[in-house]
């Protein structure tokens, strides 16, 4: 089955860790995003990419990194420099060519840092 | 820049009533609009999409969107709600030519028996 894969489901960490977030999608698609969702405050873009070894900010990528090694996959780093970071995050890939631009979604990791 | 308004952070209605989740945007060109569902703990799944072809768009679950320019709204309706449809829903706006997609703040939908 083609889809989107996020692991763990459940995260949780001490604060002052860093932590790594696994997505990894086998759609062949060339897009691929970070979201963190919070209650009531919709999805916020973190980071995306376009290509292999290219990516860029979203609206709220302080205290985050990522890498794009790979078409397959995209994981995301919560440093210690990220103030909040308890949230459910969300990764996305979509294709570049065609122009629908719809984003299919991975099933989320629920981090809880104390 | 882009910008998604959700009217009502949560909406009742009882089982077998009219569903409608408002949505409204801002995009400085011809959006594309998309409306996804969310069951808690979930990720979100594709709804309808709007791409600058008819102006009514059909999709699963029953669920259909109406594109208004005059009103810059894409409200999502399905005539009968079921149990099922309890979730969040999410509105979301891209300009042609960008692949980043702006949300709103999601709808919750509570259907009551």
């Amino acid at each position: 089955d083609g889809g989107i894969t996020q692991s763990p489901k459940y995260l949780f960490r001490k604060e002052g860790q860093n932590v790594t977030l696994s997505c990894e999608q086998n759609l062949n698609h060339d897009a691929m995003y970070w979201y963190r969702q919070d209650p009531g405050q919709g999805l916020r873009l973190i980071y995306y990419s376009q290509i292999v070894n290219d990516f860029q900010k979203g609206d709220i990528a302080e205290g985050y990194s990522v890498s794009r090694e790979k078409k397959e996959s995209f994981p995301l780093t919560v440093t210690s420099a990220q103030k909040n970071p308890t949230a459910f995050y969300l990764c996305a890939s979509s294709p570049t060519s065609g122009d629908s631009y719809e984003q299919y979604f991975g099933p989320g990791t629920r981090l809880t840092v104390t | 820049a882009q910008s998604v308004t959700q009217l009502g952070s949560h909406v009742s209605v009882s089982e077998g009533a009219l569903v409608l989740l408002r949505c409204n945007y801002s995009s400085s060109v011809p959006p594309y609009l998309f409306w996804y569902v969310q069951y808690p703990n979930q990720g979100l799944q594709l709804l309808l999409k709007y791409t600058s072809a008819a102006t009514l768009v059909k999709g699963i679950n029953g669920f259909e969107a109406e594109f208004k320019k005059s009103e810059t709204s894409f409200h999502l309706t399905k005539p009968s709600a079921h149990m099922s449809d309890a979730a969040e829903y999410f509105c979301a706006v891209t300009p042609k030519g960008y692949s980043t997609l702006t949300f709103g703040k999601g709808t919750m939908l509570l259907v009551s028996p």
